[in-house]
């Protein structure tokens, strides 16, 4: 059974700060990885969606790697900015279908 | 392009009742996946639907049950409500069935069980 957890949980910085989450996974045999934010009490935004052949993704400030063999991802946010604080989760698919997700790194970053 | 909507936003129920969520995906999209949100069980898939027809389950009870109608649009149906039951309910659609495709997530519902 796929197991996928982030690490930290929590995080709080300055603004301006470049940021790494982490987000590793048990079953190394994935179809993708996708990195979402989700602001408080609302529905998932989707960031980054990693194929299991590519190893990295980016979007602005956003680069997501994927190493598949280690069953890791990071996902690295340059620059934070205040507008970045929400949860990110990562989720994982694999040969079920069906994604699992972590249970999230709460970010904020203060002015 | 309109997104993923859902209706209810918030809705209060009675253990024992039933409930109905609704969920009109992407334009375009022909995938619709549910999923439950708690604090303490974090985000975990319900079923999937692509073409009408469930394609993929999660380790939920069987008072949890969905459709799909040809115009893609979704209802999630909870019988004999749970005080557990309570959680923001997320449904997600996505162009094609599996993982290939991202997906795109709606604003949630959230249920509350008394």
């Amino acid at each position: 059974k796929q197991e996928v957890t982030q690490i930290p949980a929590a995080l709080s910085v300055p603004e301006g700060e470049n940021l790494v989450l982490n987000c590793s996974f048990t079953d190394s045999a994935i179809y993708n990885l996708q990195w979402f934010r989700q602001d408080p009490g609302k529905g998932l935004t989707s960031l980054l969606l990693i194929q299991s052949s590519q190893r990295e993704q980016t979007s602005g400030r956003l680069n997501a790697s994927l190493d598949k063999s280690s069953g890791r991802s990071t996902l690295y946010i340059a620059a934070s900015q205040p507008g970045d604080s929400a949860t990110y989760l990562c989720a994982v698919s694999g040969g079920s279908y069906i994604p699992t997700f972590g249970r999230g790194t709460s970010l904020i970053v203060h002015p | 392009k309109a997104g993923v909507t859902q209706t209810p936003r918030y809705l209060i129920k009675t253990r024992g009742q039933q409930v109905t969520l609704s969920c009109s995906p992407i334009s375009g999209h022909r995938s619709v996946s549910w999923y439950q949100q708690t604090p303490g069980q974090g985000l975990q898939f319900l079923f999937e639907y692509f073409s009408e027809t469930q394609r993929n389950k999660g380790n939920f009870p069987g008072r949890f049950s969905g459709r799909q109608f040809s115009n893609s649009r979704s209802e999630m149906n909870v019988s004999t409500l749970e005080l557990g039951d309570s959680a923001l309910y997320l449904c997600a659609s996505s162009l094609g069935q599996g993982p290939a495709y991202e997906q795109y997530f709606g604003p949630g519902t959230r249920l509350t069980v008394t």
